[in-house]
């Protein structure tokens, strides 16, 4: 059984840049043919996808937050990782991790969620 | 604003039929097949329950069911359960690799 485990500071002062690893057992992030996926949901709204990482490293992000995301990979650890920077108050919200089977959305397993509180 | 619109709440009493819309563009609903639906409920991840406009994954009933017309989708919940009583969300691939979600539909059974 596949499972992903979200880890990572739940608050984060403004200006800095917000960390989360996601920690996959279950599944080699190396065996290949997933995306490895980051998607978050603001306090009682939506979901919105963020990016994913394919295990072949190529990532691909949500084009209103590529500028400020980083997604990477630490195979060794079977692990991998968001950064996005220059967080404000609108970036608090639930940070799922989680895996996508094809890159069009098909998401079979998921983290239980970390929040992320942005605030001094 | 999320990029793909559905109703903020659908209802349906025990046994009968509800059908949950989801509305895009011919940039992501309309050009591709790749139309997904999530369960959420409070305080959990998301489920999947449909991906690929009408697939369903090993485990999730029958009476689940999607389809697509046009820049709309659907989610068709047959004999309501009081389980299915949830949160549900559209998403729609939307090219180059860009994925997006609508803004959820709470399902109440009455």
């Amino acid at each position: 059984q596949v499972q992903l485990q979200e880890s990572g500071p739940g608050l984060v002062e403004p200006s800095q840049t917000l960390s989360l690893t996601c920690s996959v057992s279950g599944n080699s992030i190396s065996s290949g043919g997933y995306y490895w996926s980051w998607i978050r949901q603001h306090p009682g709204k939506g979901l919105e996808w963020i990016g994913y990482i394919y295990y072949s490293g190529s990532t691909y992000c949500n084009p209103s937050l590529q500028s400020r995301v980083a997604i990477s990979v630490d195979r060794s650890k079977n692990q991998f990782s968001l950064k996005l920077s220059s967080v404000t108050a609108a970036d608090t919200a639930v940070y799922f991790c989680a895996r996508d089977v094809s890159g069009y959305n098909q998401v079979d397993f998921w983290g239980q969620g970390a929040p992320v509180t942005v605030s001094s | 604003q999320s990029a793909l619109t559905q109703p903020p709440s659908a209802s349906g009493s025990p046994g009968q039929s509800v059908t949950i819309s989801c509305t895009g563009t011919s940039s992501d609903v309309g050009g591709y097949k790749y139309v997904s639906w999530y369960q959420q409920y409070p305080g959990k991840a998301p489920k999947l329950m449909i991906y690929e406009v009408n697939k369903r994954p090993s485990g999730v009933p029958d009476r689940f069911s999607g389809s697509k017309s046009g820049n709309t989708a659907s989610l068709t919940v047959s004999g309501l359960q009081a389980e299915d009583e949830a949160d549900y969300y559209c998403s729609s691939y939307a090219g180059s690799n860009n994925l997006v979600f609508g803004g959820g539909t709470k399902l109440t059974v009455l």
